[in-house]
């Protein structure tokens, strides 16, 4: 079973720029997470998908951030403009239901450095 | 509101040493408990949960009992190798996933 694929793997923009991140889920999982880890610290959920549907975007940013999932499978976070408190890895999850006891699958993540 | 606290690292231990990584909750309700393990270069895994008091997760040598009299879930093994070298993470369930800050551990033959 593949696991859950993102792109690209490292980003350098300079503050102000715009960049996105794509995520490709485990197929079949319906839920989509979106974290943001900043170094020494633990991820941070900034949204949450069901299927195509926002469960929870209440720690997105959002007059920088943006994030869709069209058609309920692959889904891009986009920034814009970038912050230099923006660098930090992001991090996409899956998992098969919208249960909280349910294992979430991570994709390896992108880091982002904003200069 | 629901946080994790985790003991802060890094932690250096030498092989077949035993290992305790403590973990602490605040939470209402009854959350699940989890261990996750980020390897170098690597995403996220789940090492472990535990879903209700009492409970004990345990996967590749690692235990945590779910406590719920001292909101603990604490991370034990008996003997590490060097391939446990990673960074782990405690997390709790509540309305949404949080995570502790984790814990870096490397571990020297």
């Amino acid at each position: 079973e593949a696991g859950v694929a993102q792109s690209p793997r490292y980003k350098i923009i300079e503050k102000r720029q715009s960049v996105a991140f794509w995520c490709n889920p485990i197929s079949g999982h319906a839920t989509l997470y979106w974290y943001q880890q900043i170094l020494g610290q633990g991820p941070k959920l900034l949204i949450q998908f069901q299927n195509n549907g926002v469960v929870d975007d209440s720690q997105l940013p959002k007059d920088r951030f943006s994030a869709e999932r069209l058609k309920g499978v692959d889904s891009t976070l986009k920034i814009q403009p970038a912050k230099l408190e923006d660098s930090a890895v992001y991090l996409c999850a899956s998992s098969p239901w919208d249960s909280l006891t349910y294992e979430q699958y991570f994709g390896p993540g992108t880091r982002l450095t904003v200069t | 509101g629901n946080s994790v606290t985790q003991m802060e690292g890094p932690v250096t231990l030498s092989e077949e040493a035993f290992l305790t990584i403590n973990c602490t909750y605040t939470a209402t309700g009854y959350p699940s408990l989890f261990w996750y393990v980020q390897y170098p270069g690597e995403g996220l895994q789940l090492l472990l949960k535990a879903t209700k008091a009492d409970d004990k997760g345990s996967n590749k040598g690692f235990e945590a009992t779910y406590r719920k009299e001292t909101t603990s879930f604490h991370l034990e093994k008996g003997s590490v190798q060097v391939s446990d070298s990673a960074v782990y993470f405690c997390a709790l369930t509540g309305n949404q996933f949080y995570f502790g800050t984790g814990t870096s551990l490397t571990v020297i033959p």
